[in-house]
């Protein structure tokens, strides 16, 4: 099983649409989680962190349920712009890094 | 700032040649990193860098080298490239006080090696 599983989509989605994804994680003791956006061809840049009571930036909502291991992003009234492919990111342990990666869910919002 | 850069954007190399992947930031950020990023594969982190002077390997070094001599570059050195090597690299930086996740990565270099 892969220490961090997302569904790769593409979820298609019209303008103004609420869209969601989850993301699965396998280690319990995973401390931090994080998403990131990735348009074609271009870098990752993150998107927001996930906390433990939630977060909230502007359309974009990211939760945790750390009892069935998953995370996950809600996108409402969903533009074109938002068409990308959303990175899940899990930090497993503390110290340095040991950031694990997610493939990946893309999204197509359409006209 | 122009943040995290990276160069070449594009690169051919033939099997056995070896090459530098260039990064710089400008941001005095202490940690460095590199991943490469395969279809169908999560990021991967190759080596990292918590300082200059300072370096450790990732998941997947093999075939990689690295080194740190200042807070601002770290570039990443392919020995004797092989066609397993074909990726598309990324370097990554943030600051100590940052959690580990919350990171900036450059524009990528493409590498193909045939």
């Amino acid at each position: 099983r892969k220490e961090v599983e997302q569904d790769p989509g593409p979820f298609n989605v019209p303008e103004g649409a609420t869209v969601a994804f989850n993301c699965t994680y396998s280690n319990s003791a995973s401390q931090s989680f994080f998403w990131y956006r990735q348009d074609c061809r271009k870098e990752p840049k993150l998107l927001m962190s996930v906390y433990s009571s939630g977060n909230e930036d502007g359309r974009f909502t990211a939760q945790l349920n750390r009892a069935s291991q998953y995370i996950s992003l809600l996108i409402r009234d969903s533009k074109l712009s938002d068409s990308a492919t959303y990175l899940c990111v899990v930090n497993s342990v503390t110290g340095f890094q040991k950031l694990v990666f997610g493939t990946g869910t893309r999204l197509l919002v359409s006209p | 700032n122009a943040g995290v850069t990276q160069t070449p954007k594009f690169q051919v190399l033939k099997t056995g040649q070896s090459m530098t992947l260039q990064c710089a930031q400008d941001m005095n950020h202490e940690y460095m990193s590199w991943y490469r990023q395969d279809p169908g594969m999560g990021l991967r982190l190759i080596h990292y860098s918590v300082g200059a002077g300072i370096t450790d390997q990732g998941e997947v070094p093999n075939g990689y080298n690295v080194s740190r001599s200042t807070t601002e570059d770290f570039p990443l050195r392919l020995l004797s490239a092989a066609p397993s090597q074909t990726s598309v690299y990324f370097c990554a930086s943030r600051s100590p006080g940052q959690p580990a996740g919350e990171q900036y990565f450059g524009p990528g270099t493409r590498l193909t090696v045939t």
